[in-house]
């Protein structure tokens, strides 16, 4: 089981702050995917990654895909609590099944 | 939207109990998942189905069972409920094409005293 470590695991931060976490692996993924859960719900789709090295946005919200496929990072800027939840990230392999981080808690307080 | 629906949101059942968690989902999809979500450990597979009537084991298939009769509908079983069986239960689809996301029900919570 290719393993995906997620860091940190929990952040609490006040509102307007800067934070980034991090998803790191020894495996190479044909592409990676972030998902966020609020309390209650299922995990829902940010966004996906594919190529090596690929950046994409999301309002305030910056994914980054390694160069090499093996880790991630999703920074957010000036964080507001609507930010609130769990950030799972989550790689796909070859077979096309996804192994799940462990999960960055988020708490953003207003 | 899609929707996937878990017929419970929260079960308690004791050690010994045959338990039966189901999901529907509404979208045709191909692919249906069985995760369970533990704090600190993320999600952790316990079964796929790609079609009616088959099955996969995942990462942690021991001690569950899953069925697919119809292509809406995956089911999982806890043939006899132990209390380390106590976890959020996800059901999830997709349309199984490269790179195509799950999409989530809201999780059953089982407690197995």
């Amino acid at each position: 089981t290719q393993l995906l470590e997620q860091s940190p695991q929990f952040l609490s931060i006040q509102e307007g702050e800067n934070l980034t976490v991090y998803c790191n692996s020894s495996s190479v993924f044909s592409s990676l995917q972030w998902y966020r859960q609020e309390p209650g719900e299922g995990p829902v789709l940010l966004v996906t990654v594919v190529t090596g090295g690929e950046v994409k946005k999301l309002k305030r919200l910056t994914f980054q895909f390694g160069d090499a496929r093996k880790d991630s990072s999703l920074h957010i800027t000036a964080a507001q609590p609507g930010d609130t939840g769990l950030y799972l990230c989550a790689g796909n392999n070859a077979g096309n099944m996804l192994t799940f981080g462990g999960g960055t808690r988020l708490m953003v307080k207003p | 939207d899609v929707k996937v629906t878990q017929s419970s949101r929260y079960l308690v059942k004791r050690t010994g109990e045959k338990v039966f968690l189901e999901c529907v989902q509404d979208m045709d999809h191909e692919n249906m998942f069985w995760y369970r979500q533990d704090p600190g450990l993320g999600l952790r597979l316990i079964y796929f189905s790609y079609d009616v009537k088959m099955k996969e084991k995942g990462d942690i298939p021991e001690g569950y069972s899953v069925s697919r009769e119809k292509k809406e509908r995956f089911s999982l079983i806890l043939e006899s409920a132990s209390t380390n069986q106590t976890s959020m239960y996800l059901c999830a689809s997709s349309t199984g094409t490269a790179n195509s996301p799950l999409h989530f029900g809201n999780g059953t919570r089982l407690t197995v005293t």
